[in-house]
């Protein structure tokens, strides 16, 4: 079955650039999907990529997709302390969403 | 407010007891969800219904039984509880099937622990 794997953590300071990564074992996923979680709270749909796409862009998230090597990211610019979260992407092959470990992002002021 | 919600947000009882949880969305979505969020926050679906129908129903032990009393509801009850039970549940709720790239909507959560 799918696969999906991401680090646990990142830290950055407030105002630079914070990069997620994943990979994933199963490339019959129509869409690839970054979904955030606040503490105390359930997930919020974040951003989503089409797995004919490379890259796509959304204010401050960009996502880029690397089929051949099976590897997404999540670049968020100018990282601020709400951004503060766990980060989870997630595939759907055959319908249902598979999720990552997730990364845990701490942003210091 | 148009959410999911879910209902209790706690849940703290003894190993061995039954339990509910439920969930209720407002969005007029067709297919609702049950996932486990364990606590190194690994996150892996449960069930899913569609209309009412079970669509999807992972390697669940049976005695967790969801059911979905119309297309706004899906509960989710729980006989004889263990240890390996603690954990948090999310219901969501997504327009059709997410093969289709329809995003789901998460309720916050239910926190249970089992003493």
């Amino acid at each position: 079955g799918e696969d999906v794997e991401q680090s646990l953590f990142l830290s950055v300071r407030e105002g630079d650039s914070s990069v997620i990564n994943c990979t994933y074992t199963d490339s019959s996923s129509t869409y690839l999907y970054w979904y955030k979680q606040e503490p105390g709270a359930g997930l919020q749909l974040l951003t989503y990529i089409f797995s004919n796409m490379d890259m796509k862009q959304d204010q401050r998230l960009t996502v880029l997709l690397n089929k051949k090597d099976k590897h997404l990211s999540l670049r968020i610019a100018d990282t601020q302390t709400g951004d503060s979260a766990i980060y989870f992407c997630a595939g759907a092959p055959g319908g249902k969403l598979i999720f990552g470990q997730g990364t845990e992002l701490s942003v210091k002021p | 407010d148009t959410a999911v919600s879910q209902t209790p947000k706690y849940l703290v009882t003894q190993m061995g007891n039954d339990k509910s949880i439920k969930c209720e969305q407002n969005l007029g979505h067709d297919t609702m969800y049950w996932y486990k969020q364990d606590s190194k926050k690994f996150l892996k679906i449960m069930f899913s219904y569609n209309n009412k129908e079970l669509i999807i129903n992972e390697t669940v032990p049976n005695r967790f039984s969801p059911k979905s009393p119309d297309k706004a509801h899906l509960n989710l009850h729980i006989n004889s509880l263990e240890l390996g039970d603690s954990a948090v549940y999310f219901c969501a709720s997504s327009p059709r099937d997410s093969v289709f790239n329809q995003p789901q909507h998460f309720g916050d959560g239910t926190r249970l622990s089992i003493l």
